[in-house]
């Protein structure tokens, strides 16, 4: 098993630009979740999905979209990218509700 | 979700046991703690988790105090790899599983 596999893992974007960051697990784990971290702090929820086709807001969602349309894929959409979203974007899954979470290594995102 | 502290820093000696406090005092009966760590600038690593007995497995042990309100995650022979930030969580099992993290424990292992 690969785990939590992100991509890319260092993006560079110019202000105003989208794109997409990409999340897969082949664990056949329901929940997958998208959370940030910005330097010297924890991790802030994005975006969270309980299963294929159902997503849900977390604590910081601004600016981000999420789908959810297989178990193993949970991308992470910036509409249009802004300096306040550089940061640390970190993906991770559980096989159910409680479970521990499995984390992906990170894409390290830099906004100018 | 309960929220959690734990001091921002500690030092252990390599091959010591490092013992990481943390207090959730306002934890509820169907609240979990979980630890988590951090390993420079890797994804968090799940380490061990439990409701109000103690936990062991290859990694650490738990120890969940009898009022539940604070615990303790210990490692037993710290080593240079053990250098991290550890998160202590306390998080419904009922609840979305999504965690909050703290600040954590940067806990450094000196040779």
């Amino acid at each position: 098993n690969a785990g939590v596999t992100q991509t890319p893992k260092f993006q560079v974007l110019k202000t105003g630009q989208s794109m997409t960051l990409q999340c897969a697990q082949d664990m056949n784990h329901e929940y997958m979740s998208w959370y940030r971290q910005d330097p010297g702090m924890g991790l802030r929820l994005i975006h969270y999905s309980v299963g294929a086709g159902i997503t849900d807001q977390g604590e910081v969602p601004n600016g981000y979209n999420v789908s959810r349309s297989t178990t193993e894929d949970f991308p992470l959409r910036l509409l249009s990218a802004a300096p306040s979203q550089t940061s640390v974007y970190f993906c991770a899954s559980s096989y159910h509700l409680g479970q521990p979470q499995h984390f992906g290594d990170g894409t390290r995102l830099s906004i100018l | 979700d309960a929220k959690t502290t734990q001091p921002p820093s500690m030092d252990c000696a390599e091959g010591r046991a490092a013992n990481l406090p943390c207090n959730h005092s306002t934890i509820s009966g169907n609240e979990y703690v979980y630890w988590y760590r951090q390993i420079h600038s890797q994804g968090p690593q799940y380490i061990i988790h439990g409701l109000k007995n103690n936990e062991t497995n290859e990694m650490a042990s738990l120890i969940i105090t009898e009022d539940r309100k604070s615990s303790t995650l210990i490692l037993p022979h710290a080593t240079l790899r053990d250098t991290a930030v550890y998160y202590c969580i306390v998080r419904s099992g009922t609840g979305a599983n999504n965690l909050f993290f703290g600040t954590g424990t940067r806990l450094t292992v000196i040779p």
